[in-house]
């Protein structure tokens, strides 16, 4: 059983699209990640939020941290191609610190 | 800054070779550097942690005398796949804090294996 769920485990929308990714737990955490990675790359640290109810803005992408701190969402607006790959949420909950199940993009042109 | 380099890039090799997977730390010293296994398409799985001057922590299920942690210095920790198995084949991803989990992550671009 994994702490961090993610929906949809796959996602194929059209270029322009508007589209939400899901990260949910019955745990709380002290801050939660999104990351981005590529085919044969580490993953890339996109946004940390820490503050229930927190929203941050990059460029198209925006992400909420629950009010509760037990869940996120990322919210991409007019997907790109360039926005294809795995998305991965990450909770530090105490000392530990957990990768989500993953959602796997791909925008097509 | 904050770059982790890890070598190689991509090892491809026959079963019962062991495997030597390096992961260092360019700009800043890493205190505590952490081996993860991927399959394709899905999320990082830990492996275990590396603390510098210490023997590492493995997580539940991951052998030890299978998968060998060196942390020597605060700029490099190395992963051993001893006596590797078509099983082994994965992408191995190592990251670097300067202090556990509290302190940023940074990533390694991965080390994909292939045991034939």
């Amino acid at each position: 059983t994994q702490l961090l769920e993610q929906s949809p485990q796959f996602l194929s929308i059209q270029e322009g699209e508007n589209l939400t990714v899901y990260c949910n737990s019955s745990s709380v955490f002290s801050s939660l990640q999104w990351y981005r990675q590529e085919p044969g790359e580490g993953p890339v640290l996109l946004v940390t939020v820490v503050t229930g109810g927190e929203v941050k803005k990059l460029k198209r992408l925006t992400f909420q941290f629950g009010d509760a701190r037990k869940d996120s969402s990322l919210h991409i607006t007019a997907a790109q191609p360039g926005d294809t790959g795995l998305y991965l949420c990450a909770g530090l909950t105490g000392n530990q610190f957990y990768f989500g199940t993953g959602t796997s993009l791909t925008v097509i042109p | 800054g904050a770059v982790v380099s890890q070598h190689p890039s991509r090892v491809i090799c026959k079963s019962g070779t062991s495997v030597k997977i390096e992961c260092r730390s360019l700009d800043f010293q890493a205190t505590t550097m952490f081996w993860y296994r991927q399959f394709p398409k899905q999320s990082l799985m830990l492996m275990a942690t590396s603390n510098e001057g210490s023997k590492a922590t493995y997580e539940q299920g991951v052998e030890k005398d299978k998968f060998l942690i060196n942390h020597a210095s605060l700029t490099l920790s190395t992963l051993t796949v001893t006596s590797a198995h078509p099983e082994d084949s994965s992408f191995y991803i190592c990251s670097a804090t300067t202090g556990g989990f509290r302190q940023p992550q940074h990533f390694g671009d991965g080390t994909r294996l292939s045991i034939l």
